[in-house]
């Protein structure tokens, strides 16, 4: 167990819908991140939150946006579901301090999202 | 962004064959990691290598960071191994990390 919570674990919704997807890091950990994980593109980075600040923004498609709360929680949200947004969604966490070392990414178990 | 190549893409072993999995990136980093995806998704963190030379039990993995390459070694390889080796680096301080294309191990019995 990494520590990183997600849920649900399994979503199936419909185009055109809008879906929340969250995530809580493990305990101490001030950074989140968040991937997408499909068969054609790999794991792709969407955007990383730090102590509740945007700061790094990847591959991540207007439709979706995330935020990170005051308890450090982050969620993701995808909306105007498209069946190409299918994937697993996956939530990571690091201490992200000043001090670079041992900076390692743990995964939560991640969200697999079906657009039918 | 920084280019991330993983070989060979796809390895098959017998169980006990030792093997060594490969990370080329293109430019200078200051984080390297190594994942183990398993055959249920999830994603663990193997090593911490930005450079030098690690070991934890059956693996080990070594990063030369002046010639932008990163090693992992298998030894005496079990069919719990299987699944998606990722090696992923980071840039300076820009937090992202990104990720190679993966090795997928199926080691059979």
């Amino acid at each position: 167990d990494s520590g990183v919570t997600q849920t649900p674990k399994h979503l199936i919704t419909a185009t055109g819908q809008r879906v929340t997807l969250r995530c809580s890091p493990r305990s101490g950990d001030l950074s989140v991140y968040w991937y997408q994980q499909s068969l054609d593109q790999g794991l792709q980075f969407l955007i990383q939150y730090y102590n509740g600040e945007e700061r790094a923004k990847g591959n991540i498609l207007e439709r979706f946006s995330a935020q990170q709360f005051p308890d450090l929680h982050s969620e993701l949200n995808l909306s105007s579901l498209e069946l190409g947004d299918s994937a697993l969604y996956f939530c990571a966490s690091s201490v992200r301090g000043n001090d670079l070392a041992n900076e390692k990414l743990f995964f939560g178990s991640g969200t697999q999202l079906s657009v039918l | 962004g920084i280019q991330v190549e993983q070989s060979p893409p796809d390895l098959i072993l017998q169980e006990g064959a030792n093997s060594t999995l490969r990370c080329n990136f293109s430019d200078s980093v200051n984080n390297l990691q190594w994942f183990h995806q398993n055959p249920w998704g999830q994603l663990i963190n193997l090593f911490y290598i930005p450079s030098g030379t690690k070991q934890n039990g059956r693996l080990s993995a070594t990063t030369v960071a002046t010639e932008r390459y990163s090693l992992l070694y298998i030894s005496s390889s079990q069919t719990t191994d299987s699944g998606v080796y990722f090696c992923a680096v980071e840039q300076g301080n820009f937090n992202k990390f990104y990720f190679g294309s993966g090795t997928k191990l199926n080691v059979k019995p």
